[in-house]
Order: C-alpha cells, then sequence, then structure tokens
C-alpha cells in the first residue's frame, strides 16, 4: 500500500471550509483514496473515498489531483462537532482492512 | 442498523487474569480486524480475519489471541494480560466488494494492574 503524508495539526474557525491535504506521491493505478476520522476516542468513522474522480457526500468533498499524488479532503462549513483526527489512506480496491498513518489533528474554533 | 459491538466498553483486570472482549458484526462481512490505540502510536493493527477459520497477525500480535469461528463473531483473547497491554482497543469489519469502507466498534478501554 502507498504511504500518506498528513499535516500533524490543522485548526480551522467555526463556519469555514476545512481543507486537509494528504500527500499520497507513490499510489498506484488501481489505489483508492479513503478518509476516515476518530472523534475523540471514538471509534474511526468513514468519510469519503475515491480513485481518479472527485467525489461529494453529505459529509464531505474529496479533490484528487489529476497525477493522483495528492488529495484534499474539504469539510466545506465545518462545525465544533468536526474537531477530530482525519485520517488518510490508500489501499487497493477490494475489500480491505485500513492501516492507520498519524492522520491529521482538526481543531476547529470558534 | 449496521453495527459493530463490542464488549464490555471498559474493563479494569489484573496481571495473568485471562479474559475475551467479543466483537459482533450484524453485516454478514467476510473481514474483521482488532486494533490498539495508544497514545503517540496510533491505531496499530493486532490480528485480522478474512473469513471464518481464517485469521492472520497484524503488526502487533504478541500477547493476543483470536478465533473466527462463525462470521459475525471476532473475540479477541487475552490469555496472560500484563500491564503493556493496557490500551483502547477496536474491532471492525468490512465486506469483500471492491472499495467498500470499514465499519468500526466504539472501542473497548482496557486497563491492566
Amino acid at each position: 500500500d502507498a504511504k500518506t503524508t498528513q499535516p500533524p495539526s490543522m485548526d480551522c474557525a467555526e463556519g469555514r471550509a476545512a481543507n486537509l491535504p494528504c500527500n499520497h506521491s507513490t499510489i498506484s493505478g488501481n489505489e483508492y483514496v479513503y478518509w476516515y476520522r476518530q472523534i475523540h476516542s471514538q471509534g474511526p468513522q468513514y468519510i469519503i473515498h475515491g480513485l481518479k474522480n472527485n467525489e461529494t457526500n453529505e459529509m464531505a468533498s474529496l479533490i484528487i489531483t489529476e497525477d493522483r499524488k495528492s488529495s484534499t479532503l474539504i469539510l466545506p462549513h465545518a462545525t465544533l462537532r468536526d474537531t477530530a483526527v482525519y485520517y488518510c489512506i490508500v489501499k487497493e480496491g477490494g475489500s480491505y482492512i485500513p492501516t492507520f498513518g498519524r492522520g491529521t489533528s482538526l481543531i476547529v474554533h470558534p | 442498523e449496521a453495527q459493530v459491538t463490542q464488549n464490555p466498553r471498559y474493563l479494569i483486570t489484573v496481571t495473568g487474569k485471562k479474559l475475551t472482549v467479543t466483537c459482533s458484526q450484524n453485516m454478514n462481512h467476510e473481514y474483521m480486524s482488532w486494533y490498539r490505540q495508544d497514545p503517540g502510536l496510533g491505531l496499530r493493527q493486532i490480528y485480522y480475519s478474512m473469513n471464518v477459520e481464517v485469521t492472520d497477525k497484524g503488526d502487533v500480535p504478541e500477547g493476543y489471541k483470536v478465533s473466527r469461528k462463525e462470521k459475525r463473531n471476532f473475540p479477541l483473547i487475552l490469555e496472560s494480560p500484563s500491564p503493556n497491554q493496557t490500551s483502547l482497543y477496536f474491532c471492525a469489519s468490512s465486506d469483500h466488494a471492491e472499495n467498500t469502507e470499514a465499519f468500526f466498534g466504539q472501542g473497548t478501554r482496557l486497563t491492566v494492574v
């Protein structure tokens, strides 16, 4: 599996967009980009995933660069409840159990 | 409701006293896994199972056992717990289908004294 690099921490004002970057320069053609988050010692929660195209769901948007070497998770209107550790994971398609790095600790402040 | 259920949520035990943490999923998933989470070390995989009677070691399997006798259950067994196994434990499951998500339990906080 390709390795990922994320900033250890970020902060964002409530109501503003939170843009969380992830570098995965060694990603291969059949590897998906997944995002999970973990809110204070709760079980990790799936957010979104994509292969090549940008994706959007009710929680977030995922922007993947054309060369697929990096991606950005966008929380369009961050709330205090979005304060969490966000994990970017790349993995081949097919069933899997994710392997986690250190993630980005996002703090949303009033 | 699709869920992964772990029990107990909190447990304090003494060194050497065998314990089992149960994990059950109601989604008919083939894949299940156990993680432990420690401050500064993140989530580390202990064991995983790709189907009934198929298990394999993860990154930190020492001191743990698992079994997968039926698809829905994947218990984590500590035969002789030690204080260095004090941690927050998570169970997860996922389907065999292409690019699906993993579901996690709410965690078991174990303290070994």
